[in-house]
């Protein structure tokens, strides 16, 4: 059983360009939140998708933007990259109410802004 | 922003001794979740423990929850060298419905063999 696939592993990107982070959620699970992670930091949470809309979001400009597609994978995008948005950024899938399970996350994306 | 803060920010301790880790959050919760992450990884969900619960056990991880003082603590008893990781805690706001969850900034544990 597949868990979370996120694509790529790894990015390096210049100030002000673009970039489309990937996630497959685990099976059987509806709902995907993004978040992104700083080195020596927590998780800071970016938005959560359920059914193909956007239902919390974080305290992050709209620069950074979201889809959910029909077979619940997603797609996170950040415009006119800034230095400080080099981290870790991690997709969890889940079902829209909590159960024991909590969380499945991917191992991530580590993204670099020169 | 971050709903839970854990305590202390870094731990060392030696093979075989308990790890206790703490939280503290702002806001009433429905439940909390601590998770582990192992350096540059994904996190990896350890257990969960709903507001009306006020303590849970998973083998070597016991959790307890006083809403009262809106705190939580992860106890890792006969720690062993493979548990050094990050811990941290999650919370939901009992305000949203939803799966939605913020977490603190973990405290870093490591276990000298």
């Amino acid at each position: 059983d597949a868990g979370v696939t996120q694509s790529p592993t790894h990015l390096i990107k210049t100030r002000g360009q673009q970039v489309t982070l990937r996630c497959s959620p685990k099976s059987g699970h509806d709902t995907v939140s993004w978040y992104q992670q700083a080195l020596g930091q927590g998780p800071q949470f970016i938005f959560q998708y359920y059914e193909e809309e956007e239902r919390q979001r974080g305290n992050f400009p709209d620069r950074f933007s979201g889809h959910q597609f029909p077979n619940y994978s997603s797609e996170l995008n950040v415009n006119a990259l800034l230095l400080g948005d080099s981290a870790l950024y991690l997709c969890a899938s889940s079902l829209l109410r909590p159960t024991n399970y909590g969380y499945t996350f991917g191992s991530g994306t580590r993204l670099t802004v020169v | 922003s971050q709903q839970g803060e854990e305590d202390p920010q870094a731990l060392s301790i030696q093979e075989g001794e308990n790890a206790t880790m703490n939280c503290s959050y702002k806001t009433s919760i429905n439940n909390l979740q601590w998770y582990r992450q192992n350096s540059g990884r994904g996190l990896v969900h350890l257990i969960l423990i709903r507001s009306n619960e006020r303590e849970k056990h998973s083998g070597r991880l016991r959790v307890t929850l006083d809403t009262s003082k809106k705190s939580s603590s992860l106890l890792i008893t006969a720690s062993r060298a493979a548990d050094t990781a990050s811990y941290f805690c999650a919370t939901d706001a009992r305000m949203s419905n939803n799966n939605d969850m913020r977490f603190g900034a973990g405290t870093r544990l490591t276990v000298k063999p």
